[in-house]
């Protein structure tokens, strides 16, 4: 079974710009969570989705957003850039929800704002 | 909302020596508290998990307790070797499909050989 694929791997940015981000879940997972890694912060949970449904959504503004498609891939998008997004962006997959079971990561994306 | 601290920051051991690593968190309705070790460059990867009804779960040089009670649970490893160098992070979430996990800050341990 292929893995969970984040693309891209890298992407720099400048102030002010959009971004859109693609996580595609192990195959038959249903559930996609995305989460921020900065130095000193952690991973901070920004949303979930399950069967194209958002079920849960962090403190985060809404400049974050997400979908997630019937293939159960899911895209972030992240509006009006700001030098303090710069951070590995990862999506985990699983079969029933992020609260209950093992998360599968991707590799994550590298996202620099200049 | 669920808190999970998490302590040490940075962790140095000597090869062979045994190392721990401590989460607390604030909601008694979690349930669930996986460890995920990260590689440096390479995604986390889940090492082991504990569920509200067990108290102890090992897995070769890997344990982790839970203490319900004291609403905190720790990692150890045994005998480390130098791959055992990562950063490892708690989580802790409670049943329901409108949870969400929530992650400690993060521990980087260093083997020394």
């Amino acid at each position: 079974k292929a893995g969970v694929t984040q693309t891209p791997r890298y992407l720099i940015k400048t102030r002010g710009q959009q971004v859109t981000l693609s996580c595609s879940p192990i195959s038959g997972h249903r559930s996609v969570s995305w989460y921020q890694q900065t130095p000193g912060q952690g991973l901070q949970f920004l949303f979930e989705y399950f069967s194209e449904t958002q079920r849960n959504k962090g403190n985060f503004p809404g400049r974050f957003s997400g979908r997630q498609f019937s293939n159960s891939r899911s895209e972030m998008n992240v509006s009006t850039l700001e030098l303090g997004d710069s951070a590995l962006y990862l999506c985990a997959s699983s079969l029933r929800g992020a609260q209950d079971e093992k998360l599968f990561f991707g590799s994550g994306t590298q996202l620099s704002v200049l | 909302g669920e808190n999970v601290e998490q302590h040490p920051s940075t962790l140095s051991v000597q090869e062979g020596d045994s190392a721990v690593i401590k989460c607390t968190y604030s909601d008694s309705a979690s349930n669930y508290f996986p460890w995920y070790k990260q590689e440096l460059g390479k995604r986390p990867q889940l090492i082991i998990d504990i569920r509200s009804n067990v108290g102890e779960k090992k897995d070769q040089r890997i344990a982790v307790t839970l203490n319900k009670t004291a609403k905190h649970f720790s990692l150890h490893i045994t005998e480390t070797q130098p791959e055992d160098s990562a950063v490892y992070f708690c989580a802790a979430s409670k049943p329901g499909g409108y949870q969400k996990v929530t992650f400690g800050i993060g521990t980087k341990l260093q083997v020394i050989p």
